[in-house]
């Protein structure tokens, strides 16, 4: 099966502590993407990579790390930086191709709860 | 700012009828591409349509349709013959290229079935 895979569906974290999401596809895609959503708000972008060993910021990345290996691999940090890391987090995938849309495909996303 | 208001935060429809969702956006980009998500209790983002800004068409997907007016950046959604799996929350998605080059999410907009 194509697709993408994210773990722990749910994860609990003491304030303080780093914790590391993980996201993995197996579509081939270039590009990668983490999404943070919040209650009544929409999907926000926090870092992305578009090859690997690159990444670029988003527009709410403090407090996040991320590292882009491996083509299949984009993980994401939430350091003890971030103020409020209690969210819905999203990775996505798609065909990277400068200036025009490819389809981002989303994974079922991680609960982060900070305790 | 490159915005996106979704002013509907809840809609209701009855089983077999139409509804429309309603979408504004804020660019002064001449070339870009427009979106629909559907996320479903499961969270799971799936894609509903998509429509090109330099089509003047407007884009139909079996029972869903939109209404594009690129003059006044008005982008809703009509979901025909509507079906208890259509209750979800709806997100309208503008894609810029060039600088921006990113997916920028509505608020979003909870849609109630009701049999």
């Amino acid at each position: 099966d194509g697709g993408i895979t994210q773990s722990p569906k749910y994860l609990f974290r003491k304030e303080g502590q780093n914790v590391t999401l993980s996201c993995e596809q197996n579509l081939n895609h270039d590009a990668m993407y983490w999404y943070r959503q919040d209650p009544g708000q929409g999907l926000r972008l926090i870092y992305y990579s578009q090859i690997v060993n690159d990444f670029q910021k988003g527009d709410i990345a403090e407090g996040y790390s991320v590292s882009r290996e491996k083509k299949e691999s984009f993980p994401l940090t939430v350091t003890s930086a971030q103020k409020n890391p209690t969210a819905f987090y999203l990775c996505a995938s798609s065909i990277w191709a400068s200036g025009t849309y490819n389809e981002q495909f989303f994974g079922p996303g991680t609960r982060l709860t900070v305790l | 700012a490159q915005t996106v208001t979704q002013s509907q935060p809840e809609m209701s429809v009855q089983e077999a009828e139409t509804v429309t969702l309603s979408c504004t956006y804020d660019t002064s980009e001449s070339d870009y591409y427009l979106f629909w998500y559907k996320q479903p209790p499961s969270r799971q983002m799936i894609l509903v349509i998509r429509q090109e800004a330099y089509k003047q068409q407007n884009a139909t997907e079996n029972r869903f349709s939109v209404n594009f007016q690129k003059a006044a950046k008005s982008f809703s959604l009509k979901i025909s013959d509507s079906q208890l799996g259509d209750a979800a929350m709806y997100f309208c998605a503008p894609f810029y290229g060039g600088a921006t080059n990113k997916l920028i999410f509505g608020t979003g907009t909870l849609l109630a079935v009701q049999p």
